[in-house]
């Protein structure tokens, strides 16, 4: 079983509309929740951390739920500059990473 | 802050030469450093933490002479593939902590190395 698992997607948007996705994790034991955007061939670049009473940052929204182990981002009215690969991270002392989910956010 | 490069960020070489990556955090000390591979619309994949002065961690599966970690400073880290294949052709990737307690790790640009 995975460490991480997202839906790979890809997910097709027009702008202005909300997304969401959710990644499970599968170490309970899991402390650290972070989502990171990667756009083509370029490194992953930290969007936000993830805690446990949810956090927000501008049009981005973020939530963890470890009952059920899975976190969560949400994107508000999605702008053309969205469009990227966005991957969570879990860990403990190490992160593991999900596949990443495709974002592309159609005119 | 929390600037991480790698060098070279490209790297063409013949089957059976070594290559030698390195990463090193720019404006602070990291006394831990991942380093990770990427395979074309793959996941990341955690290859080795790097720890400064210690010997460096291996996941289940990556071959240790293989793969050479070398984490002499707490700025610095590399990664010597050696007697590289064709199959070792990949984006391998580093990221650091920026300070002790931390999580967020910050990830250098990437090296791609493309072996014939």
């Amino acid at each position: 079983r995975k460490e991480v698992e997202q839906d790979p997607g890809p997910f097709n948007v027009p702008e202005g509309a909300t997304v969401a996705f959710n990644c499970t994790y599968s170490n309970s034991a899991s402390q650290s929740f972070f989502w990171y955007r990667q756009d083509c061939r370029k490194e992953p670049k930290l969007l936000m951390s993830v805690y446990s009473s949810g956090n927000e940052d501008g049009r981005f929204t973020a939530q963890l739920n470890r009952a059920s182990q899975y976190i969560s981002l949400l994107i508000r009215d999605s702008k053309l500059s969205d469009s990227a690969t966005y991957l969570c991270g879990a860990g403990a002392n190490n992160l593991f990473f999900g596949t990443g989910t495709r974002l592309t956010v159609i005119p | 802050g929390a600037v991480v490069s790698q060098h070279p960020s490209r790297v063409i070489c013949k089957s059976g030469t070594s290559v030698k990556i390195e990463c090193r955090s720019l404006d602070f000390q990291a006394t831990t450093m991942f380093w990770y591979r990427q395979f074309p619309k793959k996941s990341l994949m955690l290859m080795a933490t790097s720890n400064e002065g210690s010997k460096a961690t291996y996941e289940q599966g990556v071959e240790k002479d293989k793969f050479l970690i070398n984490h002499a400073s707490l700025t610095l880290s590399t990664l010597t593939v050696t007697s590289a294949h064709p199959e070792d052709s990949s984006f391998y990737i580093c990221s650091a902590l920026p300070a002790a307690g931390a999580y967020e790790q910050y990830f250098g640009p990437g090296t791609r190395l493309t072996v014939t």
